[in-house]
């Protein structure tokens, strides 16, 4: 079967700019998360959806960051007027359900110049 | 404060030989677990092992094998029999608690493997 898929799978842009980010996961996979990742360092957690319940947002940078799940399915993350420091893959996860393990995309690579 | 702790920033080991790469975390939840993902030059990551922290053994998974002593709160991965597939970025992560869903990683650490 298909894992998590993300497009585009590169995306350069100028600064003030806004990006959307898209993540298709696993089917019938009821959670979803987007991590962050710079260059050399550890994932940082961004957003989490599960089923219907509110979204756990604690990890946003900032309110130029937000995220909606249509559907309990495809996910999308946009931030609105793209700073440098923005600059980092972004990567989608989706899980059966609480407490399994988690399935990565291959990520965005986002280039803000 | 780090939750997770991965002080070796790069490892070198003969093909065929065993690593241990090491993670310690911190949490005070009674409830937790404990992750170990591969990103090879890819940029994937990929699911290794998992370790809950009421599970009464050591978790394996083919040449894949936790060494969880969780009074020391430390999780280190053991690779057997090292293969050049093997090189890649390691990196530790914990749900610290039933309430959270989010991993939080460590800053990972690389393994080269030689012939």
């Amino acid at each position: 079967g298909a894992g998590v898929s993300q497009s585009p799978s590169n995306k350069v842009t100028e600064k003030g700019k806004d990006v959307e980010l898209r993540c298709d996961p696993i089917s019938g996979h009821t959670a979803l998360y987007w991590y962050r990742q710079s260059l050399g360092q550890g994932l940082e957690f961004l957003i989490y959806f599960q089923g219907n319940s509110a979204p756990d947002k604690s990890g946003l940078p900032s309110d130029r960051f937000s995220a909606e799940r249509t559907g309990g399915s495809v996910s999308t993350l946009t931030i609105q007027r793209t700073q440098q420091e923005d600059s980092a893959v972004y990567l989608c996860a989706s899980s059966l359900g609480t407490r399994n393990e988690q399935f990565f995309g291959p990520g965005t690579r986002l280039t803000v110049l | 404060a780090q939750k997770i702790t991965q002080t070796q920033p790069g490892m070198f080991v003969q093909e065929k030989e065993a690593v241990t790469l090491d993670c310690t975390y911190d949490t005070s939840d009674p409830s937790y677990g404990l992750f170990w993902y591969k990103q090879p030059s890819s940029g994937e990551m990929i699911f290794l092992i998992y370790q809950g922290s009421y599970d009464q053994q050591n978790a394996t998974e083919g040449r894949y094998s936790l060494n969880f002593q969780k009074a020391r709160k430390s999780a280190n991965l053991v690779i057997s029999a090292s293969q050049l597939g093997d090189s890649a970025m390691y990196f530790c992560a914990m749900r610290e608690n039933t309430r959270s869903e989010k991993l939080v990683f460590g800053k990972g650490m690389k393994l080269t493997v030689n012939p």
